[in-house]
């Protein structure tokens, strides 16, 4: 079965540092693009941080760059996001997904096709 | 960054009705568009790629269209399950965006 479960997700205080970690299994991980996707309570979605199958490639939201940092280890199968300097806006559940490519017209379309359960992150005092 | 900006914001509709969603781009971002379905608790689903190109798995009243700017997601014939908050995407850019969402709910 393919799988995503994230994990790390807890209570920090502003400021603090948190990394949450993202395992995946049932497909081949090394071959995939990576990304993290946040959603405040009550909020919608919005993207964080993507990363290439190889890490040659990342990018970050405005709102987090310069303060999260992703990373995967495929030799694990895992992907990771360290996020220091914490806000209370930073406070979401926080979902990994994979970023599947389709070639059609040739063109490549992407798509986040397979999805965490999500873990919360708190930023209160 | 490419703004996604979804209209409308809520809608009521009941069983057997058809709906449409409407997405639209700051800028033009050709077919990279894709839409995706959350329900409460649950991580969101990949619906539609490509701006039309149905994912698989999805049940066939299910639809999109356009290009350039704007989007639309129709659902034929609304059923129970279909009621959940409705998400457009933009991968044109390399920063990624959505919409602020399109809730569903029973008329």
């Amino acid at each position: 079965e393919v799988q995503l479960v994230e994990s790390g997700g807890g209570l920090v205080q502003p400021g603090g540092s948190l990394r949450l970690s993202c395992a995946a299994s049932g497909f081949t991980f090394s071959t995939y693009n990576m990304n993290w996707v946040r959603q405040a309570p009550g909020k919608g979605l919005e993207w964080v941080s993507y990363i290439s199958s190889r890490s040659s490639t990342i990018y970050y939201a405005d709102s987090v760059k310069g303060r999260f940092t992703i990373s995967r280890d495929n030799a694990k199968n895992s992907l990771y996001v360290q996020m220091n300097s914490l806000r209370d806006e930073d406070t979401a559940v926080y979902y990994c997904a994979r970023d599947r490519r389709v070639l059609e017209a040739s063109h490549n379309y992407y798509g986040m096709d397979v999805w965490g359960q999500g873990t919360t992150v708190t930023v209160s005092s | 960054d490419i703004q996604m900006t979804q209209s409308p914001s809520s809608l009521s509709a009941s069983v057997g009705d058809r709906v449409t969603i409407t997405c639209r781009a700051s800028q033009s971002i050709s077919t990279y568009l894709n839409w995706y379905q959350q329900k409460p608790g649950k991580a969101p689903q990949l619906l539609i790629y490509a701006a039309s190109s149905l994912q698989s798995g999805v049940p066939s009243r299910i639809s999109g269209s356009g290009s350039g700017t704007d989007f639309t997601l129709t659902i034929s014939s609304l059923q129970p399950e279909d009621f959940a908050t409705y998400y457009c995407q933009q991968t044109y850019s390399t920063l990624y965006t959505f919409g602020q969402g399109t809730k569903l709910e029973i008329k």
